[in-house]
C-alpha cells in the first residue's frame, strides 16, 4: 500500500491565524517532505526530514514550522502566513533520504490565506 | 540554465498517436531520474524510475543518455486517461533527498 494521507484537504485561513497540516504514511518510509506547489508550476521542496530528524529546509520562512513527532508523522505548523503562501501542500515519503529512493506524495492540502 | 528542463509543450495528439517526451538535466553526477504524471488538482503520481539501461512497463518506455544528460519518455498507442502533465524528476549527487522537478509538459490525448 503506497498511501500518504494529508488533512486536511483544504484550509481557509486569516493571515493572524495559527494552524496545523497533518501528513500520515505507515510504509515504513524514514524519509518525509513537505513540498508547496502553486498552479502551473512544479513542486518545490521546503523540508526533509530523515530519520525524524530535519535534515533540508530549503530556506523557508519562519513562519512555515515542520515538525516530525515519529517515524510515520509530519506536521506543518503555520502562523502569520501572507496571501501569497496560498498554495497546494503536498507531503512526500521514501523509503530512505538519497539517491534512487522513488517518493510518494500524499493528495495535498489546499491552502488559501485570506 | 535551469537544472532540469522539459519540451514545453502542450502537446496535443489524437488517440493511437506515439508520443514523446525529452528531458534534460545539468548536473552531470545525478544518478537517479524518474518520470511521474499529475492530473488537474491532484499529486504526483510516480509513473516510473528511469534506468540506465532503459526500462519498459506497457505503453510506456523511458530512456537514460547520460553523455547527453537527457532522460526520454515514450507512451505508446495514447489512451485518453494519459491526458496529464508528466514531471520529470533528478535527484542531485551532492544533496542526497533534493529532488529537482522539471516544470513538466503537459499531454492531451484527444478522440
Amino acid at each position: 500500500d503506497t498511501e500518504v494521507t494529508q488533512t486536511p484537504k483544504h484550509l481557509v485561513m486569516g493571515m493572524t491565524n495559527k494552524k496545523s497540516l497533518k501528513c500520515e504514511q505507515h510504509m515504513g518510509h524514514r524519509a518525509m517532505y513537505w513540498y508547496k506547489q502553486k498552479a502551473k508550476k512544479p513542486p518545490e521542496l521546503m523540508f526533509v526530514y530523515s530519520y525524524e530528524k530535519l535534515s533540508i529546509n530549503e530556506s523557508v520562512p519562519s513562519r512555515f514550522s515542520p515538525e516530525c513527532p515519529n517515524s510515520s508523522l509530519l506536521n506543518l505548523h503555520l502562523h502569520a502566513l501572507q496571501p501569497e503562501d496560498s498554495a497546494l501542500y503536498l507531503c512526500a515519503s521514501s523509503f530512505g533520504q538519497g539517491e534512487g529512493y522513488e517518493q510518494y506524495f500524499g493528495p495535498g492540502t489546499r491552502l488559501t490565506v485570506t | 540554465r535551469k537544472e532540469v528542463e522539459q519540451d514545453p509543450g502542450p502537446f496535443n495528439v489524437p488517440e493511437g498517436a506515439t508520443v514523446a517526451f525529452n528531458c534534460t538535466y545539468s548536473n552531470s553526477a545525478s544518478q537517479s531520474f524518474f518520470w511521474y504524471r499529475q492530473d488537474c488538482r491532484k499529486e504526483p503520481k510516480l509513473l516510473m524510475s528511469v534506468y540506465s539501461s532503459g526500462n519498459e512497463d506497457g505503453r510506456f518506455t523511458a530512456q537514460l543518455n547520460r553523455a547527453s544528460q537527457y532522460i526520454s519518455l515514450l507512451i505508446r498507442d495514447s489512451k485518453l486517461s494519459d491526458s496529464a502533465t508528466y514531471l520529470c524528476v533528478v535527484d542531485e549527487a551532492t544533496n542526497a533527498g533534493k529532488s529537482t522537478f522539471g516544470d513538466g509538459t503537459t499531454l492531451t490525448v484527444k478522440p
